[in-house]
C-alpha cells in the first residue's frame, strides 16, 4: 500500500540539540498525525494536526500540517534522552474510512 | 483520557492452537476498531477495520478465516489468531477512533510467539 516518505531512517543528535524530522507524500491528507513509539509498545500519539498551515505545539514539541498537504514535519526542541525511540508520521482522510497509511518511522537516539 | 487496553501482552503458545487479543477502550467509545502487525524494524501494517456491529473490513491478502474479528460493543473489538503457526508470530497492535473523531489512540500491543 501507499507510504508516506520519510528520512532519514536513523538519526542521532547530542542531548540538548534541537532535530527536525519531515514527513512527505505523493498525496494530500486532510489529517496529519504524529507518533512516538518506544520498543515494545504501541504508538502513542504526539500531536494531531487537521488543517493546511497549522502550527502545534505539545510542549518541546512542535509540529505543522503543510500548505500543500502533502507534506508535514516535527521538530523537537532541547532534546532530552527519552526523547529515544521512533517516531512515525501519519496521514488520513477525515470521514468514513478514516485508515491511517504510516510512515515507515524514524529512530531516534540521543547521546548524553 | 483516549486510553486504549490491550490484552494479553505476550502470548507464546504451540502451533496449532488459536489465540485471542483483546482491544478495549477505557475511556471513550469507539465505533471503529484497527487492527495492525508489525514486524520487527517495519512500520504497522493495517490488517482490518472493525466497526460495532458489523462485519470487518479486512486488507488485501489478509486472510479473514484466519484473522477472526469481532467488534460487539462500543468498547471491545477482538482478533483471534485461528489455528497459528510460527509465521503468524509478530507484533499485534490495535487502536480505537472516538465516534466521528480522529485521531486513533493504539494499545500497547500484543506479542505473540507461535513455536
Amino acid at each position: 500500500g501507499q507510504q508516506l516518505n520519510q528520512s532519514p531512517q536513523s538519526m542521532f543528535i547530542q542531548e540538548g540539540e534541537d532535530v527536525s524530522m519531515n514527513c512527505t507524500s505523493s498525496s494530500i491528507f486532510n489529517t496529519w498525525l504524529w507518533y512516538k513509539q518506544d520498543p515494545g509498545e504501541g504508538p502513542v500519539l504526539l500531536i494531531a494536526l487537521y488543517k493546511a498551515g497549522e502550527l502545534t505545539s505539545n510542549g518541546r514539541l512542535t509540529a505543522q500540517f503543510g500548505i500543500t498537504r502533502k507534506d508535514s514535519f516535527l521538530n523537537i526542541s532541547a532534546s532530552i534522552p527519552s526523547d529515544v525511540g521512533i517516531y512515525f508520521c501519519a496521514g488520513s482522510y477525515t470521514g468514513a474510512n478514516s485508515k491511517l497509511t504510516f510512515g515507515k518511522g524514524i529512530t531516534l537516539s540521543v547521546r548524553p | 483520557g483516549a486510553v486504549v487496553s490491550q490484552h494479553p501482552s505476550r502470548v507464546i503458545c504451540k502451533s496449532g492452537t488459536s489465540v485471542k487479543i483483546e482491544c478495549r477502550s477505557l475511556d471513550f467509545q469507539a465505533t471503529t476498531m484497527f487492527w495492525y502487525r508489525q514486524f520487527p524494524k517495519q512500520s504497522l501494517m493495517l490488517m482490518a477495520t472493525s466497526n460495532e456491529g458489523s462485519k470487518a473490513t479486512y486488507e488485501q491478502g489478509v486472510e479473514k478465516d484466519k484473522f477472526l474479528i469481532n467488534h460487539a460493543s462500543l468498547t471491545l473489538s477482538t482478533l483471534t489468531v485461528t489455528s497459528a503457526h510460527p509465521e503468524d508470530s509478530s507484533f499485534y497492535i490495535c487502536s480505537a477512533e472516538r465516534t466521528g473523531f480522529q485521531p486513533q489512540h493504539f494499545g500497547d500491543g500484543t506479542r505473540l510467539s507461535i513455536l
